[in-house]
């Protein structure tokens, strides 16, 4: 049971550059998360998807796009990253039903220059 | 989303039972108690959640007081693999963001 997976796990570029972070989850889980962690702000959700094509805005969207063209993928878009984009990226999904708990990936470190 | 307060950290002795208390005194009536950890370079880790009554799973058991207004998150034999940090979070069936404090830092002493 593979779970939830990000890719990369680590990833350096340069200000400017469109990068990716990919997730993929095999439980079939119609909800899937995209957070971003950071030193004195903890966890702070970027976006979110309830199912195919539906997605939605979290906390901190600005300067992130995201697509969910099927249930398993979650793809994370900076198109013109920036310095202040450098963050540890969580990738989480869960079941319907908000009393359903959340589950995560182990993370992309990405560093931005 | 209500707020919780809980201790900055805590230490255990491996083998006994860790208990990390967190304080929800606005908690209303729908909303969930969650815990999470977070060992050092990983993901967060689902542990439990509850809503009224008390929890067990094969990771720890979840009281939540009558009045709702705080709950202890037991782990009954800590190991050094128990290390982490752990999250309280209170969490409205209307919402879908997890809101994560700073969370009680376990240490576990061998």
């Amino acid at each position: 049971d593979a779970g939830i997976t990000q890719s990369p796990r680590y990833k350096i570029t340069e200000t400017g550059r469109q990068v990716t972070l990919m997730c993929h989850q095999t439980w079939s889980h119609s909800y899937m998360f995209w957070y971003r962690q950071d030193l004195g702000h903890g966890l702070r959700l970027i976006y979110y998807s309830a199912a195919a094509d539906i997605t939605d805005k979290g906390e901190v969207p600005d300067g992130y796009v995201v697509s969910r063209s099927k249930t398993e993928n979650f793809p994370l878009t900076l198109e013109s990253a920036t310095r202040s984009q450098t963050s540890v990226y969580f990738c989480a999904s869960s079941e319907g039903g908000s009393n359903q708990p959340q589950h995560f990936g182990d993370g992309t470190r990405l560093s931005i220059l | 989303d209500a707020k919780t307060t809980q201790p900055t950290s805590m230490d255990c002795a491996e083998g006994r039972a860790a208990n990390l208390p967190c304080n929800h005194s606005t908690i209303s009536g729908n909303e969930y108690v969650y815990w999470y950890r977070q060992i050092h370079s990983q993901g967060p880790q689902y542990i439990i959640h509850g809503l009224k009554n008390n929890e067990t799973n094969e990771m720890a058991s979840l009281i939540i007081t009558e009045d709702r207004k705080s709950s202890t998150l037991i782990l009954p034999h800590a190991t050094l693999r128990d290390t982490a940090v752990y999250y309280c979070i209170v969490r409205s069936q209307s919402r879908n963001q997890f809101y994560f404090g700073t969370g009680t830092s376990l240490t576990v002493i061998p």
